[in-house]
């Protein structure tokens, strides 16, 4: 049981250039999130998904795609990087909405140039 | 709207110490509490959480919170400090809203920990 894996660890990206970022879940959780962090702002939610099929807008979902065609699956998607960018993203997967546990991945380290 | 305030942005104990790390929160109903902390180049794991009934929470690694609804708090404790606690500590509060949950996260509060 290998929980929430994400890939890559850390990648540079040229101004303009396009990325996925990868999450994969094997705890069969519906609900899907895809977070970013910035030094001293806490995390931020960008999008997140109730299951297969269905996702949604977070917090700070501008420059970023998403889609979920299965339950273990939700990569993040940049079409155009800007240094705005730049940030550590993680995903994370939970059992139900309102208290249930988030478990998160480790993080992609994404730096723009 | 709810948010979450941690007014510490960093603290340092020595080993063996005791640890108050502080939360304070803004929400309307009774919310659903939580503290994560983060190692370094690491995902957040949770520590502990409160959903209702008894107002003291353990959790793992000997942490423990308590729910003060009068001050709006839920401050994490530990009574005696390890070097491997050094990491950062977000507190969070969750509600359900509409379809998801919306994780409100703190700023975090880095601890470290001298011998």
């Amino acid at each position: 049981n290998a929980g929430v894996t994400q890939t890559p660890k850390f990648r540079i990206l040229k101004i303009g250039q396009s990325m996925t970022l990868q999450c994969t879940q094997d705890m069969n959780h519906n609900y899907m999130y895809w977070y970013r962090q910035d030094p001293g702002m806490g995390l931020k939610l960008i999008y997140y998904s109730v299951g297969a099929g269905i996702t949604d807008k977070g917090e700070v979902p501008n420059g970023y795609n998403v889609s979920r065609s299965t339950t273990e699956d939700f990569p993040l998607r940049l079409e155009l990087a800007a240094p705005s960018q730049t940030s550590v993203y993680f995903c994370a997967s939970s059992n139900g909405p309102g208290g249930e546990t988030q478990y998160f991945g480790p993080g992609t380290r994404l730096l723009v140039l | 709207a709810q948010s979450v305030t941690q007014p510490d942005i960093h603290i340092t104990v020595s080993e063996g110490a005791s640890l108050e790390l502080r939360c304070n929160y803004s929400y309307g109903a009774t919310p659903y509490l939580f503290w994560y902390v983060q190692s370094p180049g690491q995902g957040l794991q949770l520590l502990l959480k409160y959903f209702s009934g008894d107002t003291l929470v353990q959790g793992i690694k000997g942490f423990e919170a308590e729910f003060k609804r009068s001050q709006s708090s839920f401050n994490l404790r530990k009574p005696s400090v390890h070097w491997s606690d050094a990491a950062e500590y977000f507190c969070a509060v969750g509600a359900r809203a509409g379809g998801y949950q919306k994780v409100t996260f703190g700023t975090g509060t880095k601890l470290q920990v001298i011998p």
